[in-house]
């Protein structure tokens, strides 16, 4: 029962870099949303997927890119690392549908710091 | 566009007592609200998904409401434990499959 997985937990960038948070769920959902949460904000959506090969925009897509290659995965990228980028990252998967189908499982989320 | 808000902002109560947490949204026409908790360094977890059509749900101790046309909805958590201590957000979801979020109140329960 492993649900939603991201890696890694945390990690440190300087300005410039690139990386790659992971994304995985094993509960065969359609549904899959990269969020980021500042401190003592809400969640804001950076980007999502309805499905393999489908992928939009979320409120805050700017210096992020996301794939969508396997109903399972959905990376999300960072291409020039920016202070700005210094958040929490959340993955999250639905089964999609009507009623509990809309029902979102997190991850654990990446702690990411851009110094 | 969709705006959702959450009063209070946090809550300290003494453990055993009744409490309400509020959250409002600004358009009417959602498809649901979900209430969800988080611990401290955690991600969310889902509590209770009311659907459109429903005016409440219950979980255990735990009761949703739903007032679409009034744009709110309220969590009654009953009889309040030193774990139910966390951060509760509130998300309100439109016909796009997206969640908007409220910031969430912080509640401590105390012994």
């Amino acid at each position: 029962n492993a649900g939603v997985t991201q890696t890694p937990k945390f990690r440190i960038l300087k300005i410039g870099q690139s990386m790659t948070l992971q994304c995985t769920q094993d509960m065969n959902h359609n549904y899959m949303y990269w969020y980021r949460q500042d401190p003592g904000m809400g969640l804001k959506l950076i980007y999502y997927s309805v499905g393999a090969g489908i992928t939009d925009k979320g409120e805050v897509p700017n210096g992020y890119n996301v794939s969508r290659s396997t109903t399972e995965d959905f990376p999300l990228r960072l291409e020039l690392a920016a202070p700005s980028q210094t958040s929490v990252y959340f993955c999250a998967s639905a089964d999609g549908g009507q009623g509990l189908g809309n029902i979102q499982y997190f991850g654990a989320g990446t702690r990411l710091s851009v110094l | 566009k969709q705006e959702v808000t959450q009063i209070p902002a946090a809550l300290s109560v003494p453990e055993g007592e009744n409490l309400v947490l509020n959250c409002s949204f600004t358009d009417s026409a959602i498809y649901n609200l979900q209430w969800f908790r988080q611990d401290p360094g955690k991600g969310l977890t889902s509590l209770l998904l009311i659907q459109s059509s429903q005016r409440e749900q219950t979980s255990g101790r735990l009761n949703a409401s739903l007032d679409k046309s009034s744009g709110r909805s309220t969590l009654y958590i009953a009889a309040s434990q030193p774990g139910d201590s966390a951060t509760y957000l509130c998300a309100a979801q439109g016909g796009s499959e997206k969640l908007v979020f409220g910031k969430g109140t912080k509640l401590t329960v105390n012994p």
